[in-house]
This record gives structure tokens, sequence and C-alpha cells, in this order.
């Protein structure tokens, strides 16, 4: 592995069922960020870790959680899939926080529609 | 509330020079960058400032005035391989990204 790797690269999703998208890191990154990105809307942030143990809602994290039980792998898990979290979600990773240098690095995006 | 503002969408001939402009306002400010995205790809990193003035990188600079809270992005010799998105994103004093919509660069030869 090299980077930020993601699982499933696409899914075709019902409506209600339950959903992981998987996210790996071989950077010994601490923080690691899930985003989901739509049409003519900028990255918007659902969850974020800034260390294995802790998470954190970001702007939109409504229908989604994850966890963080190791420095390396950040899951978001979508409880009960509903056809407006449609869209291509990215995982992201940066080598620290609390500093104004925080370069993330992204993963190659898993491409969700949910029917 | 915290707001980017990018163009949607530009136009520029290969071998020109562009620029790409970004207003922002956040709450607070601790640095600034700059992604490029091609399409169906991830974004990619490609530059940082923040402090006031001009970086520049190889075809690409980055330039900062905290204080009108703009920056540009000026792309020179403007290749094929250069179209893509290219989305500005401010740390807030939370340290958190956010981000503008992007814009589109469309190269036309």
């Amino acid at each position: 592995i090299a980077g930020i790797t993601q699982a499933p690269t696409s899914q075709i999703l019902a409506a209600g069922r339950r959903m992981t998208l998987r996210c790996t890191q071989d950077m010994r990154h601490n923080a690691m960020y899930w985003y989901r990105q739509d049409l003519g809307l900028g990255l918007r942030l659902i969850h974020y870790s800034n260390t294995a143990g802790t998470t954190g809602k970001g702007e939109v994290p409504d229908g989604y959680s994850v966890s963080r039980a190791n420095t390396d792998d950040f899951p978001l898990t979508l409880a009960s899939a509903v056809p407006s979290q449609t869209s291509v979600y990215f995982c992201a990773s940066s080598g620290g926080t609390g500093g104004s240098y925080n370069e993330q690095f992204f993963g190659p995006g898993t491409r969700l529609t949910v029917l | 509330g915290q707001n980017i503002d990018q163009p949607t969408e530009m136009t520029a001939t290969e071998g020109a020079i562009v620029q790409i402009n970004c207003t922002y306002q956040t709450s607070g400010f601790n640095g600034l960058f700059w992604y490029q995205q091609h399409a169906g790809e991830a974004p990619t990193f490609l530059s940082y400032n923040v402090l006031d003035g001009l970086e520049e990188k190889g075809r690409f600079s980055s330039f900062l005035s905290r204080s009108k809270g703009y920056s540009y992005l000026l792309l020179k010799e403007l290749q094929m391989k250069d179209s893509a998105s290219y989305l500005c994103a401010v740390t807030d004093s939370n340290y958190q990204l956010i981000w503008g919509a992007g814009t589109k660069l469309i190269i036309k030869p």
C-alpha cells in the first residue's frame, strides 16, 4: 500500500441498506477525514478524527458514523442509506493537527449511488 | 458563516496565462491551500500560503492577501493537461479546511 486506499471503488445500493466504506492509510498520519463531493458544491466534511480513538462531527454528519480503532483505518458507515447520500466520497489524511500547515492527502474516492 | 468564492468555470488557450481568484470569509485564518482535481480523480496538493505574498513553484504561482481575504492561482504556459478543477481551501480557527466549490478550467488548443 502506498498512501490512502478506499474500497469499494463504486457501489450501487438500495435505499435502506447498511453500507460501510473503507479507508486505510499507511503514512502513519494522525488525522483522517471523510468528505462528500457533489456537483457544484465544494468538498463537505462529514466526520474527522484527529487521532486514533477520537472522532468528531463535520459539516454534514447526519446519517453517517465513523470509528477510529487504530491509526491506519477509518471506516464510514451509512446505517440506512437514502438517495440524498448519492455522492462521491473521499477519505483523506494529514500528518498532524493544531498546526497551520495541514496538507491533506486524498484517497481515490468511492462513487456511491443509492436507489 | 464561512464562505469561499471562486469562479465556476474559466476558459483559456494553450500556451497562455490564466489567473484563478479566490475570496474567503472564515472564522480565523491559518493558511490557504490550492488543490488540483482532474475529472474522476482525487484532489492533489498544489500550493500553500500562510503569509502575504507570492509563492512560485514552476509554472504555478499562488498569491495571498490576508487583509483582503483574497488569493489567486496563476498558471503560466498552459498545457492541455492543466484542464482540471482548481480548489481553494482555507484552514480556519479550528484548523479545519473549508473548501470552495472549485473552478473548472478548460484549455483550448
